[in-house]
């Protein structure tokens, strides 16, 4: 299994709204990381989970709250988003935190109204 | 067909051309690259990575190039197909950092 799978693949949500991302591997790899994407731009990192300790936040906004429950699973939750936060929201891990092929999942289209 | 890369984000080629992809990057602490394929609506896919203690690696169809004077990476991409048709970033990783950092992509098109 090569996979990252990310759930849902289409969200909307309001403003007021609170909404969770899920990205699941069974790769048995030690890092995973929450990227954001906007359209025609590059993938930007938002956190690194690190043997499930948060080890990066790129100085992103709190309404957005990562979660590693183990190895396996990484969450994103959501809180009084914006509009301007709509975009791809792109789940990827790789075997170790450092220099090593990072897998990605689809990604979470969101849609904040 | 060539690119110019960050400066110039679209390619268009003819079907069983030969393509080339160029990525300037900026951290001379760079030590790890890789190229994905991203596909409307999908997730970047791997295609091939390189450390900087190589110049020169090839996959399947697929070269890159790296030159660490000028900081300049390159994919190749041989016999070009449709399915090549993507968004391709390369990306960067700083020895000991956690980081994977993307270029800003080039849009390869491929006409039949």
């Amino acid at each position: 299994d090569t996979e990252v799978t990310q759930t849902p693949k289409h969200l909307v949500m309001g403003m007021t709204n609170k909404k969770s991302l899920k990205c699941e591997q069974h790769m048995g790899h030690r890092a995973m990381y929450w990227y954001k994407q906007k359209a025609k731009k590059p993938p930007e990192l938002m956190f690194v989970y690190s043997y499930e300790k948060l080890s990066i936040n790129e100085s992103v906004p709190s309404r957005f709250s990562p979660e590693c429950p183990n190895s396996s699973l990484l969450n994103l939750h959501l809180h009084a988003l914006q509009p301007e936060d709509s975009a791809l929201y792109l789940c990827a891990s790789s075997e170790t935190p450092m220099n090593t092929e990072a897998f990605f999942g689809q990604g979470t289209r969101l849609t904040v109204v | 067909g060539e690119s110019v890369g960050l400066h110039l984000p679209t390619l268009s080629v003819q079907e069983g051309d030969n393509s080339i992809i160029n990525c300037a990057y900026s951290n001379s602490a760079s030590d790890y690259f890789i190229w994905y394929k991203q596909e409307s609506g999908k997730g970047p896919q791997f295609i091939i990575d390189i450390r900087s203690n190589m110049d020169k690696r090839q996959g399947q169809r697929v070269t890159v190039l790296l030159n660490k004077t000028v900081k300049h990476l390159s994919l190749q991409i041989a016999a070009t197909q449709p399915g090549d048709s993507a968004v391709y970033f390369c990306a960067e990783s700083q020895g000991g950092s956690e980081k994977l950092v993307f270029g800003k992509g080039t849009k390869l098109t491929v006409n039949p």
